[in-house]
């Protein structure tokens, strides 16, 4: 089956800083990628879709200018996480659309914890 | 807009015995339903799918669901439980099989011996 990575699968960093992280498809296009934040003991919740080459949509409530995504090619789809807080510790994962069959394949996430 | 609902946030069954974890939804289109199953600090892995069709679905590791318009139910089962089926379950659905997802709330399965 398809293949989606995320790099990198654990980070810790300080408070005020920046953090990228990076979403690919490996062995497909994927024109839409998904990215999503799972709170401890809770459900996934769409953050935004993000669509090559034009900007993405968010769900309500989310900053954009907080979560910067970046969909610069068919298989690289980049969340970056500016001036986290602590309550920016969460696990993201994302999602990589395939046309063909139509469905998302899930990444393994990124545990993101901001001291 | 489309809602999911999970009875239950935890279950608990003994191994060989039959799993059933409830999925109720609500959709203003034609839903596509999805089970996943999550091991702990890792992604999604779908279990099965109901786009159009068959209602009973089949999909890996023995586990089905069948999709009821009448009462707006995918509810997941397995005949017998195995000691590796213990994980976090959630339903989702959606308006076609590749946007996005509305998840429910996620079911903790544990499996005693």
């Amino acid at each position: 089956g398809a293949v989606v990575s995320q790099h990198p699968s654990r980070v810790i960093c300080k408070s005020g800083t920046s953090v990228k992280i990076e979403c690919r498809s490996l062995d497909f296009q994927a024109t839409t990628m998904f990215w999503y934040r799972q709170f401890p003991k809770q459900s996934l919740m769409l953050m935004a879709t993000s669509n090559e080459g034009s900007k993405a949509t968010y769900e309500q409530g989310v900053e954009k200018d907080k979560f910067l995504i970046n969909h610069a090619s068919l298989t690289l789809s980049t969340l970056t996480v500016t001036s986290a807080h602590p309550e920016d510790s969460s696990f993201y994962i994302c999602s990589a659309r395939s046309l063909h069959p139509d469905t998302q394949y899930f990444g393994p996430g990124t545990r993101l914890t901001v001291l | 807009a489309q809602s999911v609902t999970q009875l239950g946030s935890h279950v608990s069954v003994s191994e060989g015995a039959l799993v059933l974890l409830r999925c109720n939804y609500s959709s203003s289109v034609p839903p596509y339903l999805f089970w996943y199953v999550q091991y702990p600090n890792q992604g999604l892995q779908l279990l099965l799918k109901y786009t159009t069709g068959a209602t009973l679905v089949k999909g890996i590791n023995g586990f089905e669901a069948e999709f009821k318009k009448s009462e707006t139910s995918f509810h997941l089962t397995k005949p017998s439980a195995h000691m590796s089926d213990a994980a976090e379950y959630f339903c989702a659905v959606s308006e076609g099989g590749g946007n996005k997802l509305t998840f429910g709330t996620g079911t903790q399965l544990k499996v005693e011996l």
